[in-house]
């Protein structure tokens, strides 16, 4: 298995500019989340899925979307670049082990809004 | 709403040195506690987590934590530290019944050999 897989690694953007941030597992897990990852602030979440279909908002939400058509892909969409947007963004799957999200980490984005 | 504090973001140890790192978090009902680490350069990984039932959980690579309800903490502990432990660890915390999962602002471990 490949476990959580996310791409690019990389990425620079200009203020303005919109990109997808790419995350798929193949474990089969239900829960899905995507978090950023700023110095001081530890990981805050920005949207989670509970399933296909089923999406919601976490911590900082705004200017971020995502939608999950199925089970394996979670890819998050930058709408309108902000330098405030710099981060490494990490995406996380998980069983929902009796009825706890204990959670497996993609290898992260790092990117730069310039 | 639930919430985590990690009160020490930075910590300094020799190796062989005992480690505690604190943990609390704000939560009245039932919780479920995570703690994650990340080596420098690489993704979050679990180290340990606790669902029920015995509050001294063990988890990889020598780590233990204890979870104390009256409290509201759970902090992590190794006896020995090695070099190979630099790493920044956080602490987590899920909500019975609720979907999301907080996290603290973490801690730095650095260890000197």
């Amino acid at each position: 298995n490949a476990g959580v897989t996310q791409t690019p690694k990389f990425q620079v953007l200009k203020t303005g500019q919109s990109m997808t941030l790419q995350c798929a597992q193949d474990m089969n897990h239900e829960y899905m989340s995507w978090y950023r990852q700023d110095p001081g602030m530890g990981l805050r979440l920005i949207h989670y899925s509970v399933g296909a279909g089923i999406t919601d908002q976490g911590e900082v939400p705004n200017g971020y979307n995502v939608s999950r058509s199925t089970t394996e892909d979670f890819p998050l969409r930058l709408l309108s670049a902000a330098p405030s947007q710099t981060s490494v963004y990490f995406c996380a799957s998980s069983p929902r082990t009796s009825g706890a999200y204990e959670q497996y980490f993609g290898p992260g984005t790092r990117l730069t809004v310039t | 709403a639930q919430s985590v504090s990690q009160h020490n973001h930075h910590v300094i140890l020799s190796e062989a040195a005992s480690l505690e790192l604190g943990c609390n978090y704000s939560y009245g009902g039932t919780v479920n506690l995570f703690w994650y680490v990340q080596y420098p350069g690489q993704h979050l990984q679990l180290l340990l987590k606790y669902f029920s039932g015995d509050p001294l959980v063990k988890g990889i690579k020598g780590f233990e934590a204890e979870f104390i309800k009256s409290k509201f903490s759970f902090n992590l502990r190794k006896p020995s530290v090695q070099w190979s432990d630099t790493a920044e660890y956080f602490c987590a915390v899920n909500a019975w019944g609720y979907q999301k999962v907080t996290f603290g602002t973490g801690t730095k471990l650095q260890v000197i050999p």
